[in-house]
Formats: structure tokens, C-alpha cells, sequence
């Protein structure tokens, strides 16, 4: 069974606070993404990664920043939190091209 | 631009009745294609997929059917229970792409019992 799992399951943070959001999983995938889920918006896909050290922007990195430095373990950074980036957070992995994603539990992030 | 598209919000079915989630795509390289049920604070948990190769897949109560034609899919629930209450994302990705799946905006599925 494929677990994914999020350091933490809600987070307040200030306005311009530093905020490191942690994924681990467990299945030795290659590839590992963050995304953001807005009302209304969907799942938007902010970075993601298809080997350690390696990342790519996705469609919103602006603001964002991340970090793979083992392969099981994928990091999204707030530099500066503000509080347009309150949302969910959702890690997911996959073994590679088109495998199916396996998402984390979410982490509900509030930026006062 | 929103290359894959859910264009109701929310829907509402009996129990015991048939439930049908809508998807539409525009960008003809997509190929392979997921649908996700997500539950309040929890991720997004896979249910069906299906290739661009096959025109329809199945598993148990859920069906999902592909028009490539009409670049629409649907999923299909039968027959619907309350535990299947969530909010439905399909999603598409392209072979000769990147990693990446672009995820509709979701379906809230409501199951009245």
C-alpha cells in the first residue's frame, strides 16, 4: 500500500513568516508534486520533481519554492508567506510518466 | 485556460440511483486520463483510469467511458451510496508531455440517502 504522508495536517503562520511544508512517501517513486486545492479552482499544480535535486516549476510557482534532496522526501518552501497562499497543500507521488498519483492527506495552511 | 473542464459544481442522486460526473477536455494530446474522489480534509484518493486506446473501463459499481470525438469523459456510479458523497476530479495528461495531470475543477457528489 502507497503512503504518503504531510508533516502537518493544519499550520497557522503571520504575513512574511517562513513556512516549510514536508512529504514523505514510501513506494521509492520517482516523481513527487505539490499542488494547491482552491474553491473553485480545482487542483493547481505548483512544482514538481522526477529524480533528487531535480524540480520543475508547474503551473503556479510564483511565491514558492522546493527541495528534494532524498528521494522520498519532497519539501514545499514559503519564503514570505502572505495570505493569498492560504489553501490546501496536497503532496502526491507516482513511479514515472503517466502512473497514477497517490495523494497525502492535505495540509490546511492559514496565513494571518 | 482551462484545458480540462467540469462544468457542474455539484450534483445531487438518490441512493440506489445512477450517478453521472462530466469531463471535458480541449487539448487532443491527452491520452490517459484519472478520476479522483476526494472527502473534506482528506487527499484526493484514486478511483479509475482509463487510456485513450479503450472507450470504456471498469471496476465494480464505477464505469468510466471515453469519447475522443467529443474529447469528453464520463464516470459513471452504480448504484450510488451515501458513503460516495464527495467531491469528484478527473484528470488528463499527455504521453508526449511532461509528468504532469491537469485536474478539472471538481464535482461535489451529494448521495441522498
Amino acid at each position: 500500500d502507497v503512503k504518503v504522508t504531510q508533516s502537518s495536517r493544519y499550520l497557522v503562520k503571520r504575513t512574511g513568516e517562513k513556512v516549510f511544508l514536508e512529504c514523505v512517501q514510501d513506494m521509492d517513486h520517482e516523481n513527487m508534486f505539490w499542488y494547491r486545492q482552491d474553491p473553485g479552482l480545482g487542483l493547481r499544480l505548483i512544482y514538481f520533481s522526477y529524480d533528487v535535486k531535480m524540480k520543475e516549476k508547474g503551473d503556479i510557482p510564483e511565491g514558492y519554492s522546493v527541495s528534494r534532496e532524498k528521494k522520498e522526501r519532497f519539501s514545499l518552501i514559503l519564503e514570505s508567506a502572505s495570505t493569498n497562499q492560504t489553501s490546501m497543500y496536497l503532496c502526491a507521488s507516482s513511479f514515472g510518466g503517466q502512473e497514477t498519483q497517490y495523494f497525502g492527506p492535505g495540509t490546511r495552511l492559514l496565513v494571518l | 485556460d482551462q484545458q480540462v473542464k467540469q462544468n457542474s459544481p455539484s450534483l445531487s442522486v438518490q441512493e440506489g440511483r445512477i450517478s453521472i460526473l462530466n469531463c471535458d477536455y480541449t487539448n487532443s494530446m491527452f491520452d490517459y486520463f484519472l478520476w479522483y474522489k476526494k472527502y473534506p480534509a482528506e487527499g484526493p484518493t484514486f478511483l479509475i483510469s482509463i487510456s485513450s486506446i479503450k472507450d470504456k473501463n471498469e471496476d465494480g459499481r464505477f464505469t468510466v467511458f471515453l469519447n475522443k470525438s467529443a474529447k469528453h469523459l464520463s464516470l459513471h456510479i452504480v448504484p450510488s451510496q451515501p458513503g460516495d458523497s464527495a467531491v469528484y476530479f478527473c484528470a488528463a495528461s499527455a504521453a508526449s508531455g511532461t509528468y504532469k495531470y491537469i485536474f478539472g475543477t471538481g464535482t461535489r457528489l451529494k448521495v441522498l440517502a
